[in-house]
């Protein structure tokens, strides 16, 4: 089975950093997904973590602990353009399956 | 080439009809999916192909038919469906069944009446 728990909404202000977590429990663990999705438009792929520890990718960084069932999204020097829905989703025996997603807001 | 074309934009069916919607990537990739999204949700896995063949049916209802004719082509045929089916079908694609990135098409948003 899966369950993969995300926070509903967060809102943060320009120019700050925030951190969205995301944990899992499902069964046959491959890898964390963590996709963007704009209201009225398709997911765009943001990263995919298989071993513990922090990438890097410009202003978006990942962490994924697979020993805690424990990953987050870090968004740092926030725009405007960053308000979205941010999903995790895990890869449990080959097929991504998406959490709810978390609606984040970000204000002037 | 990262595209994923899925065509109509807009589909607005009656319970009686029959439609297909249709997916395409020219990237080489040899995994395609199906979503379905309802508003404020997160897509929900419908099928999955691997190399043409249909690898997982989600339980999902014999009203929605999958089909994937060749490497680069997705279809989802659609037959007596319910008002409660109305949503956005995405489809996607990846270079192998679940190891790499998928690329998401802009969906297709189903209205039943």
């Amino acid at each position: 089975g899966q369950n993969i728990d995300q926070p509903t909404e967060m809102t943060a202000t320009e120019g700050a950093i925030v951190q969205i977590n995301c944990t899992y429990q499902t069964s046959g663990f491959n890898g964390l997904f963590w996709y963007q999705q704009h209201a009225g438009e398709a997911p765009t792929f943001l990263s995919y973590n298989v071993l513990d520890g922090l990438e890097e990718k410009g202003r978006f960084s990942s962490f994924l602990s697979r020993s805690k069932g424990y990953s987050y999204l870090l968004l740092k020097e926030l725009q405007m353009k960053d308000s979205a829905s941010y999903l995790c989703a895990s890869n449990n025996n080959n097929d991504m399956r998406f959490g709810a997603g978390t609606r984040l807001t970000v204000k002037p | 080439d990262t595209e994923v074309t899925q065509t109509p934009k807009h589909l607005v069916m009656g319970m009686t009809n029959k439609k297909s919607l249709k997916c395409e990537q020219h990237m080489g990739h040899r995994a395609m999916y199906w979503y379905k999204q309802k508003a404020k949700k997160p897509p929900e896995l419908m099928f999955v192909y691997s190399y043409e063949k249909l690898s997982i049916n989600e339980s999902v209802p014999s009203r929605f038919s999958p089909e994937c004719p060749n490497s680069s082509l997705l279809n989802l045929h659609l037959h007596a469906l319910q008002p409660e089916d109305s949503a956005l079908y995405l489809c996607a694609s990846s270079q192998y069944r679940g190891n790499t990135e998928a690329f998401f098409g802009q969906g297709t948003r189903l209205t039943v009446v």
